[in-house]
């Protein structure tokens, strides 16, 4: 248990399908992040939040939608999605976004057919 | 383009020996970087880091050593043990901004037993 805890662990959906992943932190922690990982490829940070403000978006589309209602909770909405966005999502929080110090969650496994 | 570069994406050592990863970089404006390790099903948890100002740091089994000119770190694990198996990714950022740590594509460490 590393301190972020990310719902559910595996997702299965159809392109058609709307879903959400949740990520939990009670790290204090006041920014938290969105990052993709593909097989064999980089982390990839979709989304930052510092504070409940969106402070970063990287070129994300559209069918990915972030919500931060808090500092502890973070949500990415799903909505037709494609196959090659299968991956897994991991969310990460951190003191704050000038901090080096990422706790990861354990991710979202997401397979979309 | 890739600004953090891990070229092997595999790597297999002998329990004791030395396992040495490798991670090069491009973007000349990174002084800090981490390495982050990752067990199947969870996610990546932070293992060392070095800040550009020193070219070795040191934490037990694991160092870290950093050539500026090169653009080169490598993480050492000696003497490596079967538990070393893991994903190993290489991380950058400028310190002191806003700008988020950017992740190689990580090498997978298998330590035979």
């Amino acid at each position: 248990e590393t301190g972020v805890t990310q719902t559910p662990r595996h997702l299965v959906m159809g392109m058609t399908n709307k879903k959400s992943l949740k990520c939990e932190q009670h790290l204090g922690h006041n920014a938290m992040y969105w990052y993709k990982q593909s097989a064999k490829k980089p982390l990839e940070l979709m989304f930052v939040y510092s504070l409940e403000e969106r402070v970063e978006n990287n070129s994300v589309p559209s069918r990915f939608s972030p919500e931060c209602p808090n500092s502890s909770h973070l949500f990415l909405h799903l909505h037709t999605l494609q196959p090659e966005d299968s991956a897994l999502y991991l969310c990460a929080s951190s003191q704050d976004v000038r901090g080096s110090g990422y706790t990861f969650g354990s991710g979202t496994r997401l397979t979309v057919v | 383009d890739q600004q953090v570069k891990q070229n092997s994406p595999s790597l297999s050592v002998q329990e004791g020996r030395i396992s040495i990863l490798n991670c090069d970089y491009t973007n000349s404006m990174f002084d800090y970087f981490l390495w982050y390790k990752k067990y199947p099903a969870e996610g990546p948890t932070f293992l060392i880091s070095i800040s550009s100002i020193k070219d070795k740091n040191e934490d037990g089994r694991f160092t870290v050593f950093l050539n500026k000119s090169a653009k080169h770190l490598s993480l050492h694990i000696v003497p490596s043990q079967p538990g070393d198996s893991a994903v190993y990714f290489c991380a950058a950022r400028e310190s002191g901004s806003a700008r988020q740590l950017t992740f190689g594509s990580g090498t997978q460490l298998t330590v035979l037993p």
